[in-house]
């Protein structure tokens, strides 16, 4: 069973770069065909998608956020990593890594981390 | 504002049943999924597809659609029913995964 686990500072600086790495477990992040995704969700408020990474290692992002986002692989450890640049206050929220599966017209998110709390302040 | 609408909060009684909905005009060509969350904790998948539990997912969950409107249905609902309910599908471009505003389910 493929588990999910986020990691990566609980605090960043504003104008700097949030950097979060999420490790897949229980199966390998190269096999079958999946989108490796980063959503967000700031307290109290609903869910955010900011981008993906298809097992071919290819990339799309949320348009909203394309200019301050980078998602990448690093295959040899089972993990992708998020780093969104140039962050305030507005970038704190619960950050979750997922899966998610396309299957013709139907796309879900299964499984998901637990998430980790990203808090921008000085 | 999201391309998928929601109720911000719906209540239902114990044990009746209750149906949750979402709209958007991507719904017309994409399924909907949705997802539970409760309180301090990550989302969880519960409806997918035409009409698909994942294990675990008890039964008296279904989902439909209809023209650019998806539905959660809890049939005989229960207090550990109560949490935020998510429906998901693609953007208006077909593109980019989007998320409802969410709806807050109580549970009488």
């Amino acid at each position: 069973q493929v588990q999910l686990q986020e990691s990566g500072p609980g605090l960043v600086k504003p104008s700097q770069t949030l950097s979060l790495t999420c490790t897949v477990s229980g199966g390998s992040i190269s096999s079958g065909s999946y989108y490796w995704s980063w959503i967000r969700q700031p307290a109290g408020k609903g869910l955010e998608w900011i981008g993906r990474i298809y097992t071919s290692g290819s990339t799309n992002y949320n348009p909203s956020l394309k200019s301050r986002v980078t998602i990448s692989v690093d295959t040899s450890k089972n993990q992708f990593s998020l780093k969104l640049s140039s962050v305030t206050a507005a970038d704190t929220a619960v950050y979750y890594c997922a899966r998610r599966v396309v299957r013709g017209v139907t796309n879900w998110f299964d499984p998901w981390g637990q998430g980790t709390l990203v808090t921008v302040s000085s | 504002s999201s391309e998928l609408t929601q109720d911000p909060a719906v209540s239902v009684a114990l044990g009746q049943t209750v149906r949750i909905t979402c709209q958007g005009d991507s719904l017309r060509s994409y399924y909907a999924s949705w997802y539970q969350q409760k309180p301090g904790q990550a989302p969880v998948l519960v409806i997918y597809g035409k009409n698909n539990r994942p294990s675990g997912i008890p039964d008296r969950f279904s989902g439909s659609s209809s023209g650019n409107t998806a539905s959660l249905t809890i049939t005989g609902a229960q207090a550990e029913d109560e949490a935020d309910y998510y429906c998901n599908s693609r953007d208006s471009s077909g593109n980019h995964p989007v998320f409802g505003g969410g709806t807050k389910l109580t549970v009488l």
